[in-house]
């Protein structure tokens, strides 16, 4: 697609449920991350995933968050027994190919899901 | 792990004057980037340092790069309330994970 697509934009759960979120990035971005930014605070790297290696998980806060990237493209962020503290905006950004020194390796972010936990 | 630093966090400065926000990291990172976050928006790119010594300029935002210090610097000329925004600094560790700094409020009035 022309962007980052992500859904839902917002969702309202109970302190307790399951959700996941969905991400879509840029057709033929091998390089797809996410982020937590609670209300008012800064970007909080939560996982990374690149082409068929093994993710870089080293962002998630506990063993409730998971991801998964099928196909090496969409991107699934699920987070199981919600608290309150989850609350948050969850950003997903893909690159062409991180790291690579000869070139810019900007991310696009996609608009983000707005997570509430009552 | 790569630690980015800015400041100030907030910053609030009258039209048509000049500032600059700092960005500090604590290791080794060749490439540094700019964000631009509008409230209840997404982050947009603004500016990719890829050197020592690079510089960027569009319009009244000028971003520098000092790699031997470990410092990027976001200089604000002559501000307008378009650019009120929220300005987050980046760069990558062990070449794959982007970590972002804490961001810098910015709000500029008449």
């Amino acid at each position: 697609g022309a962007g980052v697509s992500q859904s839902p934009s917002n969702k309202v759960t109970e302190k307790g449920k399951d959700v996941e979120l969905r991400c879509d990035p840029i057709s033929g971005h091998t390089a797809l991350y996410w982020y937590r930014q609670s209300l008012g605070q800064g970007l909080e790297f939560l996982i990374y995933f690149q082409g068929n290696s093994a993710p870089d998980k080293s962002g998630l806060p506990s063993d409730r968050f998971s991801a998964e990237r099928t196909g090496g493209s969409v991107s699934t962020l699920t987070i199981q027994r919600t608290q309150q503290e989850d609350s948050a905006v969850y950003l997903c950004a893909s690159s062409s190919r991180p790291g690579q020194s000869s070139g810019a390796n900007v991310l696009t972010f996609g608009a983000g899901s707005r997570l509430t936990v009552l | 792990e790569l630690k980015v630093e800015q400041n100030p966090l907030f910053l609030s400065m009258q039209e048509g004057k000049n500032y600059t926000i700092y960005c500090n990291y604590s290791t080794t990172s060749d490439r540094l980037y700019w964000y631009r976050q509008d409230p209840g928006k997404s982050l947009e790119s603004l500016f990719v340092l890829l050197s020592n010594g690079a510089v960027k300029q569009e319009g009244r935002l000028m971003a520098s790069l000092d790699t031997k210090a470990r410092l990027s610097t976001l200089h604000i000329t002559a501000a307008v309330h378009d650019l009120s925004a929220t300005y987050f600094c980046a760069g990558y560790y062990n070449t794959d994970k982007l970590i972002f700094g804490t961001g810098t409020r910015l709000q500029v009035f008449p």
